[in-house]
């Protein structure tokens, strides 16, 4: 199986810019949760979606939205971007079988405000 | 709601040395843990889990990790290290059902040739 895929892997974005990230998860994984991930930080819970609904969701202003479509393909988006929004944004999908939530990681998309 | 602790943010070990990251979690129910790795500028990737059965749990490439219920650590091990495992290490706790994934804080380990 394709693993977790996450586009694009590099985005540079001004101030006050508006930007969408998009993963695929695993076939047949319907789980996909998002992570912010900075070196002062470190890893962040953003939220979760599964089968199109959000499960749950971290503490994160309103400008981090995202969503789930019916194929389990998952998109994020951050409005009026602050350099502080500079991070590596990981996506993670899982099988959800037992319930376990063992999650298997995309390389994530390196995003970077000036 | 469930918690993870990684108290060390760095560990420094010669090459062929054993090395112990610790982990420990709080949560009021049962539990799921695992290891994750990250090599600089990639995702994480599972290293190992525990999900129930045998407390004691290892990856393909030496490392092991031991669930000790009484208290509360899911401490990751490897009796002899390589330069390649420099990584971070995350651990991370679930408790199943609809709540999500509790990661700490990671440790960086740095192998020293």
């Amino acid at each position: 199986k394709a693993g977790v895929t996450q586009t694009p892997r590099y985005l540079i974005k001004t101030r006050g810019q508006q930007v969408t990230l998009s993963c695929s998860p695993i076939s047949g994984h319907r789980s996909v949760s998002w992570y912010q991930q900075t070196p002062g930080q470190g890893l962040q819970f953003l939220f979760e979606y599964f089968s199109e609904t959000q499960r749950n969701k971290g503490n994160f202003p309103g400008r981090f939205s995202g969503r789930q479509f019916s194929n389990s393909r998952s998109e994020m988006n951050v409005s009026t971007l602050e350099l502080g929004d500079s991070a590596l944004y990981l996506c993670a999908s899982s099988p959800m079988t037992s319930g376990t939530h063992e999650q298997y990681f995309g390389p994530g998309t390196r995003l970077t405000v000036t | 709601a469930q918690s993870v602790t990684q108290l060390d943010s760095q560990v420094p070990v010669f090459e062929e040395a054993p090395v112990e990251l610790r982990c420990n979690y709080s949560s009021s129910v049962s539990v799921y843990l695992f290891w994750y790795v990250q090599y600089p500028n990639q995702g994480l990737q599972l290293l190992l889990k525990y999900l129930s059965g045998s407390t004691l749990v290892e990856s393909i490439n030496g490392f092991e990790a031991e669930f000790n219920k009484s208290q509360t650590s899911f401490h990751l091990r490897k009796p002899s290290v390589h330069i390649s495992d420099t990584a971070e290490y995350f651990c991370a706790v679930s408790v199943g059902g609809y709540q999500k994934v509790t990661f700490g804080t990671g440790t960086k380990l740095q192998v020293i040739p």
